[in-house]
């Protein structure tokens, strides 16, 4: 099945700056990479998603880039604000033609302000 | 449309008991999907119903189980309770890739 890795585990920035949060995943099949932003106390919620015909994919302050080659994906927030502070997940498909995804880790975003 | 809802929000049981968690997907969807959330493992996945069908298991023991009813609403259940089975259990439900999760179920066993 897919394996996907995380890093880093704690991301400290200050307010304005650029964040970026990396992951790798094992198989060479999979097609979709979603992006989940996951505040205390509620589920995660889908904030991005690139499929792997593309490289990359922009909205706002939000950006996704995708390396096949490489099999890593990242995700890119700038100009951060408070607001951004939250626990985000990347997550690749558990394969086998269905639905359902293996997530990484996740990341615990913090805005200095 | 509604969000994906999931009953109840919170529960206590008892280990050795059973709990049967309930999740409504949105509107249209077919698929759902269920994950257990926790600190140590973070969000791994049960399994995915469509069309009441059963098409993907994760790496749970058989005391994980759910079904899908013909209207789309999921339920799963837990038998035999364990102390580890403490954690948030979600839901998501899908149409195509994007998948939309409900606000999950806080369980805890004493």
């Amino acid at each position: 099945g897919e394996n996907v890795e995380q890093h880093p585990s704690t991301l400290s920035v200050q307010e304005g700056d650029s964040a970026v949060i990396k992951c790798t995943y094992s198989d060479s099949a999979s097609n979709y990479f979603p992006w989940y932003k996951q505040e205390l106390g509620k589920g995660p919620q889908l904030i991005i998603d690139i499929r792997s015909n593309v490289g990359e994919k922009k909205d706002q302050r939000i950006a996704v880039t995708l390396n096949k080659t490489a099999k890593h994906f990242s995700l890119h927030i700038t100009e951060t604000q408070p607001e951004d502070s939250a626990v985000y997940f990347c997550a690749a498909p558990q394969g086998g033609g269905a639905d359902g995804l293996t997530f990484g880790k996740g990341t615990h975003l913090i805005i200095q302000p | 449309k509604a969000g994906v809802t999931q009953t109840p929000r919170y529960l206590i049981k008892t280990r050795g008991q059973q709990v049967t968690l309930s999740c409504s997907p949105i509107s249209g969807h077919r698929s759902v999907s269920w994950y257990q959330q926790t600190p140590g493992q973070g969000l791994q996945f049960l399994f995915e119903y469509f069309s009441e069908t059963q098409r993907n298991k994760g790496n749970f023991p058989g005391r994980f189980s759910g079904r899908q009813f013909s209207n789309s609403r999921s339920e799963m259940n837990v038998s035999t309770l364990e102390l580890g089975d403490s954690a948030l259990y979600l839901c998501a439900s899908s149409d195509s890739y994007e998948q939309y999760f409900g606000p999950g179920t806080r369980l805890t066993v004493t």
